[in-house]
């Protein structure tokens, strides 16, 4: 059963750069679209990103500017950075994959990142 | 910027009763190339990440129960729980998919509560 687990700090102070790291595990993470959803706190989703394991990315044209996706299959991960955050980054931040179905149908469980100096 | 509105924004139904969701799109889902409406549905409970209940409009993913179901196309949406169960409580989310630009948009969330 694959499973997802995201890994980074909960805490960036506004003006840095806020980066994460999904781990898959029970699968290979060569194939599918990886992806990066948020949500603030007792609001809904916003798509982030996505990568596919060549390495091409796709990018919320909101947050374009400021994402940078990659990702590493000898390690079965793949990571975000978001330059520049601010307070209205704080979110729980999921990973998740699209297996070429036009949605998302595992995820992980979700890290809160806080954004506060 | 393509926009998805559900309606409503939150619905209280009685055990054993029919819940319907809808979900509208500002500018149309099918996908010529495959012929399908890329339009998903999501159930989230609180402190659970969302879970994909139904995919490409009406096929409904693996392990769900059948009286889950959704219907539609073009930019019209519904998603009907056929007998609410108390389990059933939760926010749920419509996803489209689009191609140009490239993007994946959610909608508000509907929350559904038992009457």
């Amino acid at each position: 059963q694959v499973q997802l687990q995201e890994s980074g700090p909960g805490l960036v102070k506004p003006s840095e750069t806020l980066s994460l790291t999904c781990t898959v595990s029970g699968g290979s993470i060569s194939t599918y679209y990886w992806n990066w959803i948020r949500q603030p706190a007792g609001k809904g989703l916003e798509w982030i990103g996505r990568i596919y394991t060549s390495g091409s990315t796709n990018y919320n044209p909101s947050l374009k500017s400021r994402v940078t996706m990659s990702v590493d299959t000898s390690r079965n991960q793949f990571s975000l950075k978001l330059s520049s955050v601010t307070a209205a980054d704080t979110a729980l931040y999921y990973c998740a994959r699209d297996r070429f179905i036009s949605a998302f149908d595992m995820w992980g469980q979700g890290t809160m990142v806080t954004v506060s100096s | 910027d393509i926009v998805m509105t559900q309606s409503p924004d939150s619905l209280a139904v009685s055990l054993g009763e029919r819940a319907t969701i809808n979900c509208k799109s500002s500018q149309s889902v099918l996908y010529s190339s495959n012929n399908k409406n890329n339009l998903a549905w999501y159930q989230q409970k609180p402190g659970q990440p969302p879970k994909l209940l139904i995919y490409w409009a009406s096929t409904r993913e693996s392990g769900v129960p059948d009286r889950f179901s959704g219907s539609g196309s073009g930019t019209d949406f519904t998603l009907t729980i056929s007998s609410l169960q108390a389990e059933d409580v939760a926010v749920y989310y419509c996803q489209q998919y689009y191609t140009t630009p490239f993007m994946y948009t959610f909608g508000q969330g509907t929350k559904l509560e038992i009457k």
